[in-house]
């Protein structure tokens, strides 16, 4: 049990396009999904965090234009990168948790890189 | 301040060896949850086990065991009899009761076993 998709989980874009990164839970309801960034070698950074059907609580320096969230359900959040650039290329991982439940369980993440 | 402190950058480990991975933490709250987590150089991160303040006895699950030290604020992952699968990045983290289940991650520790 316990299982988090994430989709895409590699994409190659142009500077200038957005980019959008689905999140699932797949056999339970998410109360609340994360979003994670993480460089190579490094730790994972928070970037967000979204409770279904309301706003996205960003981290501070995490611009909130640029990274859309939404939690449109109890099994799906969205991370689109608007007007992406080089230096948004990293890796991004989502996290979920179900109400009730203590653990955080982490999608497989999507590779961003922008040309 | 860094809330999770993970001092080993990299360890190597004899395959059917112990290994003991370091995880000290800081925080005021009486109630919290320690966590480790692997990721593999696929990018996943997988959720191995998890302590809580208030439990008495160590967690362990399988192979894994966290040496939970609350005076010293420590909480340790222990490795039972290395396989070569077990060569990956290890994090630590936390959650903070009031922290609206943020996890703080360490900068984790890198393990390679050898055949």
């Amino acid at each position: 049990g316990a299982v988090v998709s994430q989709h895409p989980s590699w994409v190659i874009c142009k500077s200038g396009t957005s980019v959008k990164i689905e999140c699932r839970s797949l056999d339970f309801q998410a109360t609340t999904m994360f979003w994670y960034r993480q460089f190579p070698k490094q730790s994972l950074m928070l970037m967000a965090t979204s409770n279904e059907g309301s706003k996205a609580t960003y981290e501070q320096g995490v611009e909130k234009d640029k990274f859309l969230i939404n939690h449109a359900s109890l099994t799906l959040s969205t991370l689109t990168v608007t007007s992406a650039h080089p230096e948004d290329s990293s890796f991004y991982i989502c996290s979920a948790r179900g109400q009730g439940l203590e653990t955080q369980y982490f999608g497989p993440g999507t590779r961003l890189l922008v040309l | 301040a860094q809330k999770i402190t993970q001092t080993q950058p990299g360890m190597f480990v004899q395959e059917k060896e112990a290994v003991t991975l370091d995880c000290t933490y800081d925080t005021s709250d009486q109630s919290y949850g320690l966590f480790w987590y692997k990721q593999p150089s696929s990018g996943e991160m997988i959720f191995l086990i998890y302590q809580g303040s208030y439990d008495e006895q160590n967690a362990t699950e399988g192979r894994y065991s966290l040496n939970f030290q609350k005076a010293r604020k420590s909480a340790n992952l222990v490795i039972s009899a290395s396989q070569l699968g077990d060569s990956a990045m290890y994090f630590c983290a936390m959650r903070e009761f009031y922290n609206d289940y943020k996890l703080s991650f360490g900068a984790g520790t890198t393990v390679t076993v050898r055949a």
